[in-house]
């Protein structure tokens, strides 16, 4: 089993429709979890971080955390093309190095 | 501004010279990463530091090396590329622990001819 296990896609939402994004983590003692949003050829860059158990909001991006569960999930609300891209969910375990998914592809058509 | 450089940006070398790749970061971040990702690929931890004189390999095997001297700077060095080295090199920090994630420069694509 992956540390961090993303469904690899592709994710196709329609323009202006919720995008629910979903990462698993197998380490029970995981600290901090990020989510990085890549465009193809280019590096990632961070969009979301998230500490505690919960929802935290940052304009159309909501992260959920359930520690309980070992999840952490995105939402992209009112999505648009220009979100199209490979989403990276990354937990921090032990505070030497992140720990990557595989990523999500997601594709918002017009 | 504080930010992570990398460079060159795009570099098509023939087989058997020896390259390095230069990363630079102006962040005071004390931890520094090389990863390679092929095109829709995951990314592959190749090398990590967690300050000056201190480097370890990561989880894939890579036939480059790496130096830490000063902390703001951490070059990968390939001494004889090979087409297999073709990919994309992405160089990233953080600092303290973890808890604002990684900072990743803007990569450099390197195709071996």
């Amino acid at each position: 089993q992956k540390e961090v296990e993303q469904n690899s896609g592709p994710l196709s939402v329609p323009e202006g429709a919720i995008a629910s994004l979903n990462c698993t983590y197998s380490d029970r003692v995981s600290q901090s979890f990020f989510w990085y949003r890549q465009y193809s050829g280019k590096s990632p860059e961070l969009i979301m971080s998230i500490y505690s158990n919960g929802d935290k909001e940052d304009g159309r991006f909501t992260a959920q955390l359930n520690k309980a569960s070992q999840y952490v999930s995105l939402l992209i609300r009112d999505s648009q093309p220009s979100d199209s891209a490979t989403y990276l969910c990354a937990v921090n375990v032990n505070t030497d190095k992140l720990i990557f998914g595989t990523g999500t592809r997601l594709q918002v058509f017009p | 501004e504080a930010d992570i450089y990398q460079t060159p940006r795009y570099l098509v070398i023939g087989t058997g010279k020896k390259i390095t790749l230069e990363c630079s970061q102006t962040m005071g971040h004390d931890k520094m990463y090389w990863y390679q990702q092929d095109p829709g690929m995951e990314l592959h931890l190749i090398h990590y530091s967690y300050g000056v004189n201190s480097t370890e390999k990561g989880d894939l095997s890579s036939e480059s090396t790496v130096s830490r001297i000063r902390t703001e700077h951490f070059p990968l060095t390939l001494e004889s590329a090979r087409p297999s080295h073709t990919s994309q090199y992405l160089c990233a920090s953080s600092g303290g622990t973890l808890s604002y994630g990684y900072t990743f420069g803007s990569g450099t694509r390197l195709t071996v001819v």
